[in-house]
């Protein structure tokens, strides 16, 4: 079966700027959360959506919002980019028994 | 809290050597645990995993038992090979009226051949 999809690969934007990223889980999957990785911070938990509702959220400003869709289609939203923002940010879809699913990701780099 | 603790590196091998990479978790319920590989520019892979206590999760001569008492879930391979060479990161499940992952810091590996 296809896997975590995420959509663009690479973005480059600029200060100020808002950006959005998207992910598409396996089929059947209807938990989708986002975490985003740097070297500094390493892998943090952004937001986890379930049946399009926000179950839970990580520690980040309100610039960071997400929402699913009705076919669990996922998107990630930042606005007012900032430099910090550089990074890598994955999606991951899960299933109880079939665990974690991780994409490609996004590199995103705000200049 | 909800933490995964895991032995910094880089960790240099030579191939064929034997592989540990330390993990801890604290003791919050029973998580279920992991260990993810990620390759360079890729994302997370799946590596292994267990759900309860005492369980051993293995994959491609990696191993990993899900200790209780020690609250553990060291890496383990028995003969690396250069295509080893990646970050590990063990993670913890964390179950809080939904499903998310905390995960360690990374780990390093470097398989010289």
């Amino acid at each position: 079966k296809a896997g975590v999809t995420q959509t663009p690969r690479y973005l480059i934007k600029t200060r100020g700027q808002q950006v959005t990223l998207s992910c598409s889980p396996i089929s059947g999957h209807r938990s989708v959360s986002w975490y985003q990785q740097t070297p500094g911070q390493g892998l943090q938990f952004l937001f986890e959506y379930f049946s399009e509702t926000q179950r839970n959220k990580g520690n980040f400003p309100g610039r960071f919002s997400g929402r699913q869709f009705s076919n669990s289609r996922s998107e990630m939203n930042v606005s007012t980019l900032e430099l910090g923002d550089s990074a890598l940010y994955l999606c991951a879809s899960s299933l109880p028994t079939d665990g974690y699913t991780f994409g490609s990701g996004t590199r995103l780099t705000v200049v | 809290g909800n933490s995964v603790t895991q032995m910094e590196g880089p960790v240099t091998l030579s191939e064929e050597a034997f592989l540990t990479i330390n993990c801890t978790y604290t003791a919050t319920g029973y998580p279920s645990l992991f260990w993810y590989v990620q390759y360079p520019g890729e994302g997370l892979q799946l590596l292994l995993k267990a759900t309860k206590a005492d369980d051993k999760g293995s994959n491609k001569g990696f191993e990993a038992t899900y200790r209780k008492e020690t609250t553990s879930f060291h890496l383990e391979k028995g003969s690396v090979q250069v295509s080893d060479s990646a970050v590990y990161f063990c993670a913890r499940e964390i179950n809080n009226a939904g499903n998310m992952l905390t995960f360690g810091g990374g780990t390093r590996l470097m398989v010289k051949p």
